[in-house]
């Protein structure tokens, strides 16, 4: 049973790096058929999609953050990474990760897809001086 | 982007009676490849969510037959017959047919 469980600082600055750790148990991050995601829910908010990240390193991620947004993938430690620069209190959120069960992307017709059927527990950030 | 529109915004359902959540798309989710990539999720309180419905209409591993969808291009609904206590949370609906992947801003339900 794949477990999903993201780490981080609960806690940082305005204008300062925010730096989330999610790991993965109980299955490869480099099993066949699977890719990433991170999401994040703003306080009593809905969901905003934040990014996918595959097991060869490819990201694709939302416009909206991607001047500021890093993501990785680390297969040797089982983690995915997400680091958000020049944060402010509207990146105040409880941060997902989860995992895609699919292969491929929208961007071609091969695309396999069957939901994101894993997800971490969440990680609450606070931004905040 | 893509804009997907929940309705209603909040339901309140007596247990045993059945419940429908629409979810409209500001374009077509039907890909080139014959697949609506349309998800439904379930929020429960205090949970991370969990997926329910992928491809419009494809029940995800161990979730009780009696949520269903249906749908097509831009309009989708989800359908939960015979609504137990247990049902109740925020209903998210999902494209993932383009990037950005975006969310319905959610339903939630309640127990009469």
């Amino acid at each position: 049973q794949v477990q999903l469980l993201e780490s981080g600082p609960g806690l940082v600055k305005p204008s300062q790096t925010l730096s989330l750790t999610c790991t993965v148990s109980g299955g490869s991050i480099r099993a066949g058929g699977y890719f990433w995601t991170w999401i994040r829910q703003h306080p009593g908010k809905g969901l905003e999609w934040i990014g996918y990240i595959y097991d060869s390193g490819v990201t694709f991620n939302n416009p909206s953050l991607k001047s500021r947004l890093t993501t990785s993938i680390d297969t040797s430690k089982s983690q995915l990474s997400l680091q958000l620069n020049s944060v402010t209190a509207a990146d105040t959120a409880v941060y997902f990760c989860a995992r895609v069960k699919g292969s491929g992307s929208s961007y071609s017709d091969y695309y396999p897809y069957y939901g994101m059927d894993v997800w971490g527990q969440g990680t609450a950030v606070i931004v905040s001086s | 982007d893509v804009v997907l529109t929940q309705s209603p915004v909040s339901l309140a359902v007596t247990p045993g009676e059945s419940a429908s959540i629409s979810c409209r798309s500001s374009q077509s989710l039907l890909h080139s490849n014959g697949n609506n990539y349309l998800d439904w999720y379930l929020q429960k309180p205090g949970q991370s969510p969990h997926l329910l419905i992928y491809l419009g209409s494809t029940r995800a591993s161990g979730v009780p037959d009696r949520f269903s969808g249906s749908g097509s291009g831009t309009d989708f609904t989800l359908k939960i017959s015979r609504v137990e206590a247990e049902d109740v949370g925020v209903y998210y609906c999902m494209q993932a047919q383009q990037i950005p992947v975006t969310f319905g801003q959610g339903t939630r339900l309640e127990i009469k």
